[in-house]
């Protein structure tokens, strides 16, 4: 059992560029959601799904486009990186309201 | 503005005493906590939670206390372990969304 899949781990990107960060998981969960780590800051909620079809923008949504195909993928794409979106992102995922999430290794992202 | 706080950034401790990390939130309407533990370069991992209809949730050697009129919670570890040095997130929850506070970092001492 696999859990929460982010590819890729390590990323350097130039200002400017584009790139899309996975996250798949096999617990058939509805409920997906994208986070990034600063210091100082704990996670913050960048974007979330309640299922297929469904999207919604959380804390910091600037500069992040998300989309939901299937139950399993809830891929995280930049669109014009800047270096302000250094970080740490993390992809969860929910069985259902009031229950843990479960937490992909996450993805270091450096735009220099 | 951050609805879950945690405000002590590192914690030492012995080994064989106990751990009480502390969390402050902010938003009322929060009905589920939880408390998640990180180690570098890894993704959190869930440790235990704690319902609002609850003030005490206890999982071996990890209890969970919450004050709701004051909308504290803590987090009890009892005894240190070496391999309790790690990353400690509070969140909680509202609307399948998770808030989380800052973290505090636990170096437990041999």
């Amino acid at each position: 059992n696999a859990g929460v899949t982010q590819t890729p781990k390590f990323q350097v990107l130039k200002t400017g560029q584009s790139m899309t960060l996975q996250c798949a998981q096999d617990m058939n969960h509805e409920y997906m959601s994208w986070y990034r780590q600063d210091p100082g800051m704990g996670l913050r909620l960048i974007h979330y799904s309640v299922g297929a079809g469904i999207t919604d923008q959380g804390e910091v949504p600037n500069g992040y486009n998300v989309s939901r195909s299937t139950t399993e993928d809830f891929p995280l794409r930049l669109l014009s990186a800047a270096p302000s979106q250094t970080s740490v992102y993390f992809c969860a995922s929910l069985e259902g309201y009031r229950t843990e999430a479960f937490f992909g290794q996450g993805t270091r992202l450096t735009v220099v | 503005d951050q609805q879950v706080k945690q405000n002590s950034p590192s914690l030492s401790v012995q080994e064989g005493r106990i751990s009480i990390l502390n969390c402050d939130y902010t938003n009322s309407m929060f009905d589920y906590f939880l408390w998640y533990k990180k180690y570098p370069a890894e993704g959190p991992t869930f440790l235990i939670s704690i319902s609002s209809i609850k003030d005490k949730n206890e999982d071996g050697r990890f209890t969970v206390f919450l004050n709701k009129s004051a909308k504290h919670l803590s987090l009890h570890i009892v005894p240190s372990q070496p391999g309790d040095s790690a990353v400690y997130f509070c969140a909680a929850h509202l609307d399948y969304k998770l808030s989380f506070g800052a973290g505090t970092t636990v170096t437990v001492r041999a």
